[in-house]
């Protein structure tokens, strides 16, 4: 079966760093996705790797590992507003996202 | 209309009832998706639609039903709601033309409650 593993939750301190791991078995890999989720409110895109290695997109980074079907993404410089849901999804052969259950990241002052 | 749109916010259904949630978007994407999201599991599709005039079961589309009569809407037919479809639903589209499916735009969801 195709199953995405991310950790439930999180906690970190404002202006720390924080990286959020997804695993994932699928049946095929056409490129990983991160969105962050408000509470509440709709998924909105973070970034998107398909070549191993790490984008950077200021505060944020993301890393693939194809080898070892394993991602990262990392949060710098943590704000209160950075307090949301992280959601890892894989395309898959048939181009369809398989999501993961998503990453509760609770900031602290 | 700036993106992507869904009606109605919220509802309470009784069970049997039938119920269509709309999805409209004007950024002429060619792909459009349906989502539910339940508390502890990943985002789930119910059916998909890579271009007007087709569409495709996902991974939970048991007693839904969609339709895409233009490239802007993407209307979701419950035929007889059930408590089970107790859930947030989420439309969301992408331009593909590209190939893979590319960054998705979500609408704002629409929480429904069957009892």
């Amino acid at each position: 079966g195709q199953n995405i593993d991310q950790p439930t939750e999180m906690t970190a301190t404002e202006g720390a760093i924080v990286q959020i791991n997804c695993t994932y078995q699928t049946s095929g890999f056409n490129g990983l996705f991160w969105y962050q989720q408000h509470a509440g409110e709709a998924p909105t895109f973070l970034s998107y790797n398909v070549l191993d290695g790490l984008e950077e997109k200021g505060r944020f980074s993301s890393f693939l590992s194809r080898s070892k079907g394993y991602s990262y993404l990392l949060l710098k410089e943590l704000q209160m507003k950075d307090s949301a849901s992280y959601l890892c999804a894989v395309e898959d052969s048939n181009y369809q996202l398989i999501w993961g259950a998503g990453t509760k990241l609770i900031i602290k002052p | 209309i700036a993106g992507i749109t869904q009606a109605p916010t919220s509802q309470i259904l009784a069970a049997g009832r039938r119920m269509t949630l709309r999805c409209t978007q004007d950024m002429r994407h060619n792909a459009m998706y349906w989502y539910r999201q339940d508390l502890g599991l990943g985002l789930r599709l119910i059916h998909y639609s890579n271009t007007a005039g087709t569409t495709g079961k996902g991974e939970v589309p048991d007693g839904y039903s969609v339709s895409r009569a233009n490239t802007d809407d993407f209307p979701l037919t419950l035929a007889s709601a059930v408590p089970s479809q107790t859930s947030v639903y989420f439309c969301a589209s992408s331009d593909s033309a590209g190939g893979g499916l590319g960054e998705q735009f979500f609408g704002p969801g629409t929480r429904l409650t069957v009892l």
